[in-house]
């Protein structure tokens, strides 16, 4: 079935620093792909998303690549504040495969540093 | 606050009764689901309603457990028996399409 692996964590990073947290997918349709986020005490968010390949999506500063040939949506960030601390999950739903449900990876938590 | 909201927040039973959550979407949206996230992991699928029809089902949901959205509005969650390995935030989301899923804060079960 469709699967997500994600870079393990914790990942703990100064602030201003270069952020990625590596994403892969597995799937036997087209699926859109998804970066959600959750921040301390607080429910999951929508980030960022990008339905089909090449697209990028981007959102507070954060952007991820649809990379087809790759099967990676990797996340990445130019410089990071401590507002960014959360945990971060990648995600894919493939419609078109039959389902609309959400496939997530395990989640890579983000600490950032003053 | 028009988001999704979860009641209760929290629940703490012993093990072998029953417990009922609730899910309330965001007005209009016409899709709902639920997921379970254990510590650690990311949230796993359970189910999934559009408009009162409950289209999918998961794996993961053992007869113990049966979700219900009558009126194609809010949506209940049940789970019989409850059982140690029950303990897990329990999540719910809406969505007007298949593409933005809107979360709600959760109820944390924590079975004794």
């Amino acid at each position: 079935g469709d699967s997500v692996t994600q870079m393990e964590g914790p990942v703990t990073l100064s602030e201003e620093a270069f952020l990625t947290i590596n994403c892969t997918y597995t799937a036997t349709g087209y699926p859109s792909l998804f970066w959600y986020v959750q921040y301390p005490g607080e429910g999951l968010q929508l980030l960022l998303k990008a339905t089909k390949a090449d697209d990028k999506g981007s959102n507070k500063g954060f952007e991820a690549t649809y990379r087809k040939e790759t099967t990676s949506f990797h996340l990445e960030k130019g410089s990071v504040q401590v507002s960014d601390s959360a945990v971060y999950f990648c995600a894919l739903s493939d419609p078109q495969g039959g389902s609309e449900k959400l496939v997530f990876g395990k989640g890579t938590k983000l600490t950032v540093n003053p | 606050d028009t988001g999704v909201s979860q009641d209760p927040r929290h629940k703490i039973t012993k093990r072998g009764q029953n417990v009922t959550f609730r899910c309330d979407p965001i007005s209009e949206h016409n899709r709902l689901y639920w997921y379970r996230q254990t510590l650690g992991q990311g949230p796993e699928f359970l189910t999934y309603f559009q408009n009162e029809a409950q289209l999918e089902k998961s794996r993961l949901l053992s007869d113990r457990f049966s979700a219900e959205r009558p009126k194609g509005s809010f949506s209940t969650l049940e789970i019989q028996r409850t059982e140690q390995g029950d303990s897990a935030m329990y999540l719910c989301a809406s969505s007007p399409t298949w593409e933005t899923q809107y979360f709600g804060p959760g109820t944390r079960l924590l079975v004794l």
